[in-house]
Order: structure tokens, then sequence, then C-alpha cells
């Protein structure tokens, strides 16, 4: 059971949008900057979205990130093929004093 | 550009210990401004964080991995460690090692906490197999 809830699987058509939701509590998304982490099977996963919405370089501006009291919406805009992944929400859990991620979204694009 | 690799058997067998290695290259890991941070993966299951630790050989562990977890640094080498102790099939999974970016930060409403893994490496499977 993951400390950060996500939904398991989005799905959309090419083009469009997605949002991803990851909901936590006081202790770890209220008191702490959230990233998002794109991983493709087989590979490094790729940080994507830090500090709740900040883009690290070479992250194009169809990721986009949002907080709003202790949860984070991953937005991605566009939808390519190459953005089926899954997607993880990261952040510190004050309390636990840990590191605490989201079970993984799983996203297709139709 | 930073790398990191990690390493370690692949195969390992219940009660005993799973030790990995990982390697950074492309920079030096004796930078106060990172810590190094270990995080698995098991078959159809999220990222599960195991700990982390500083150059300076500071550490926090996951309350999940406490009493069965030592994390260690090789300035010399390069490079940063994970002991497992009494590792069961539970413990099979895919071990990732990964930079970490963190500290407390001003704001308008108070402090927050920043943490994010800016660099990772691929991954290593480790099975745990008699």
């Amino acid at each position: 059971q993951s400390v950060l809830t996500q939904p398991p699987s989005v799905s959309a058509a090419p083009g469009q949008k997605v949002s991803i939701s990851c909901s936590g509590s006081r202790a770890n998304i209220g008191n702490s900057y959230v990233s998002w982490y794109q991983h493709r099977p087989g590979t490094a996963p790729k940080l994507l979205i830090y500090d709740d919405d900040q883009r690290p370089s070479g992250i194009p501006d169809r990721f986009s990130g949002s907080k709003s009291g202790t949860s984070v919406t991953l937005d991605i805009t566009g939808l390519q093929a190459g953005d089926e992944a899954d997607y993880f929400c990261g952040t510190w859990d004050t309390s636990l004093s840990a590191g605490v991620f989201g079970g993984g979204t799983k996203l297709t694009v139709l | 550009q930073v790398q990191l690799q990690e390493s370690g058997p692949g195969l390992v067998k219940p009660s005993q210990i799973l030790s990995l290695t990982c390697t950074v290259s492309g920079g030096s890991i004796n930078s106060n401004t990172y810590y190094y941070s270990w995080i698995r993966q098991s078959a159809g299951k999220g990222l599960e964080w195991i700990g982390r630790l500083s150059t300076g050989g500071a550490t926090n562990y996951s309350p999940s991995f406490q009493s069965r977890v030592t994390l260690s640094v090789d300035r010399s080498k390069n490079q940063f460690s994970l002991k497992l102790t009494s590792v069961t099939a539970a413990d099979t999974a895919v071990y990732f090692c990964a930079r970490d970016r963190q500290g407390w930060r001003s704001t308008s409403s108070g402090y927050l906490y920043y943490y994010n893994m800016d660099v990772w490496g691929k991954g290593t499977a480790v099975t745990v197999s008699s």
C-alpha cells in the first residue's frame, strides 16, 4: 500500500490531454514539494516535474504540474505515442522521515 | 553528465544478504549538495523507497527496511552501496539507485521541504530464490 494515492491507469487519444492525480496528507504533500517521474520498463526513471510545477531542462512544456492542498496533478497535453509509460509522484514524508511514492499510473495512448 | 550504474548479483538465496553497488560516473560523489538513494520496484508494483545517505555518512531509512538495511559510501571509488539482510522472495525486485536533491525552502506560507531525484540508474534485477 503506497503512502501516496494515484489512479492505476489513465488513457486518452493522441493529441488529447490527460491528468494524473496524486493525493497524500499534511505530513507529505502538505509539507513538501512533489516530483513526478516517467518510467518506461527497462529504462531509468526520468524526472519530469520537481517542486510541484517546475520542469527540468529538456522536458517539454506539454508536461505541467500543479498542487492544491494535499493533492497534486500532472497534466500532459498533446499526447503522443511516446508518452506511454508509468508515472509516479514522489515526495518526502516529514512524519516518517522517508521518501514516499505513489503506486504509479499507467498511461495508455489509444 | 552524471550517470549512475547499479551492479551486483542477480540471484540471492533466501535468508542471505543482498549487496548492491552504485557507481557514479561523470562527476564526483564528494558533494554536499546531494544525497544518494536506493529505490526498488517489485513486479507489478510501484516504486518503494528504501533509504538514502549523504557522502558524509548521514542516513535515512524507510521504516519498512530500517531493521534490515545498511547504506554506505566509498568516496575513493565514487560508489555507494546497499546491504539488505535476511532476504525473502518478497525482496525480489528491480533495484534502482538515484541522486537526490533535498533541503528546506522558505515560502510565503512557511517552509517546505524539497526532495527530488534528478539522476537515476537503469536498475538491476535481483531474484531471491534457492
